[in-house]
């Protein structure tokens, strides 16, 4: 069973930087996985930030990018806001089987 | 704007089906992928399965795979997750979103539907 690793939690302070990462248990995460990262607040349905490991919305902030970073996929904040303490999810694509899988989740609190 | 309403959730026992509906609105239904997520307190998000703008491709989770059928109707511009031998396990919100065009991954996301599954 392929499992996708996060950190649990994270905490920043305001105008600080956080680097989120997302692993698989198959070995390195590439471009082949199409990294997503979503965002979601309490009592909110998750709101998508990233896709293709790098690619924004039209809507997520500039603040927010992810890449590549030592085997993982990566979410960086830069210069944190208070609004965006949340839980963080990334999803990666198994193209052999054709699913898609979620990390656990990273709740970072701004403090 | 983009909309995406899920609607038919509720309570269902233990073995029984239920069907759940997803309506899109305010794009090009017919050329997208369709996804079905669903996310518990205790497993956090899952990905259940997704369509294929034509319907002539279908995938799942293991978990799922034999007792839900994903559907759609793009005259109607609406997807379906029908649910047969639910396990207390099923239990969760269940989200329908819209797939990246040309891409991989899920942008626009339903407020989604809550099955629970309980004698």
């Amino acid at each position: 069973q392929t499992v996708v690793t996060q950190e649990p939690s994270l905490t920043v302070s305001p105008g600080g930087t956080v680097t989120l990462t997302c692993a698989s248990s198959t070995g390195a995460v590439t471009s082949s996985y199409y990294p997503n990262w979503f965002q979601q607040k309490p009592g909110q349905a998750p709101r998508a930030l990233i896709y293709s490991t790098s690619k924004k919305h039209s809507w997520t902030p500039v603040r927010f990018s992810g890449s590549l970073l030592g085997g993982k996929a990566a979410l960086t904040l830069s210069g944190v806001q208070p609004e965006d303490e949340a839980e963080y999810y990334c999803l990666l694509y198994y193209g052999s089987a054709q699913t898609w899988v979620f990390g656990g989740g990273t709740k970072v609190t701004v403090l | 704007e983009v909309q995406l309403v899920e609607s038919g959730g509720g309570l269902v026992q233990p073995g029984g089906s239920l069907r759940v509906s997803c309506a899109a609105s305010g794009f090009i239904f017919s050329t997208y992928w369709m996804v079905w997520f669903r996310q518990t307190p205790g497993r956090g998000l899952e990905w259940v399965g997704n369509i294929k703008p034509d319907g002539s491709e279908k995938n799942y989770v293991d978990s799922v795979r034999g007792r839900f059928t994903i559907s759609r109707d793009n005259a109607r511009t609406s997807v379906f997750l029908q649910m047969n031998s639910l396990r207390a396990e099923d239990t969760a919100i269940y989200y329908c979103a819209r797939g990246i065009y040309a891409d991989y991954g899920a942008d626009f996301w339903g407020q989604g539907t809550m099955v629970t599954v309980s004698s």
